[in-house]
């Protein structure tokens, strides 16, 4: 693995099933995030972990959940899909707090929810 | 409120000199970045701003003025491979990144 890696790259989902996004990150970086990006809108996040074992909303937390049990992973999880929900989900990671570090970001999932 | 402001789209020609214009209102500013991103992948890091004035890495320049709460990506000698959408990010007051929505900049020969 080289830097950050997400799975699946796509997938299509029906409304109500529960979903887990993949991320893993080789850099040994801090802290990571999960984005999402629409169309005509910029990224914005959902959750964000600064350290391993703590996680924080960011501004469109509603209906995903995070874990952060090492310093490598960081899944997301949508308990029941919606097709507000269908979306490209970015993973990104920062050796430190995202005001002064550049995030890496990972390849992307592009989900769609019918 | 906390929002950035960039234009949409913009179009420039092969060997030109293009300037991306970014304005931000935000409580929790520590720095602007940009961040360079081509259709269908990944976002990438291109500056960081913290200190007014401007800073240039090769082809590409970044301007900040934090008074005016204004930043200017500079691209000279554009190329085609220069096509891509690019996105300004500063931090908010939970001091996490918010971002504009991007310039999608096309670049014809």
């Amino acid at each position: 693995i080289a830097g950050i890696t997400q799975a699946p790259t796509s997938q299509i989902l029906a409304a109500g099933r529960r979903m887990t996004l993949r991320c893993t990150q080789d850099m040994r970086h801090n802290a990571m995030y999960w984005y999402r990006q629409d169309l005509g809108l910029g990224l914005r996040l959902i959750h964000y972990s600064n350290t391993a074992g703590t996680t924080g909303k960011g501004e469109v937390p509603d209906g995903y959940s995070v874990s952060r049990a090492n310093t490598d992973d960081f899944p997301l999880t949508l308990a029941s899909a919606v097709p507000s929900q269908t979306s490209v989900y970015f993973c990104a990671s920062s050796a430190g707090q995202a005001e002064t570090d550049t995030q890496y970001f990972g390849p992307g999932t592009r989900l769609t929810v019918l | 409120g906390q929002n950035i402001d960039q234009p949409t789209e913009m179009t420039a020609t092969e060997g030109a000199i293009v300037q991306i214009n970014c304005t931000y209102q935000t409580s929790g500013f520590n720095g602007l970045f940009w961040y360079q991103q081509h259709a269908g992948e990944a976002p990438t890091f291109l500056s960081y701003n913290v200190l007014d004035g401007l800073e240039e890495k090769g082809r590409f320049s970044s301007f900040l003025s934090r008074s005016k709460g204004y930043s200017y990506l500079l691209l000279k000698e554009l190329q085609m491979k220069d096509s891509a959408s690019y996105l300004c990010a500063c931090t908010d007051s939970n001091y996490q990144l918010i971002w504009g929505a991007g310039t999608k900049l096309i670049i014809k020969p």
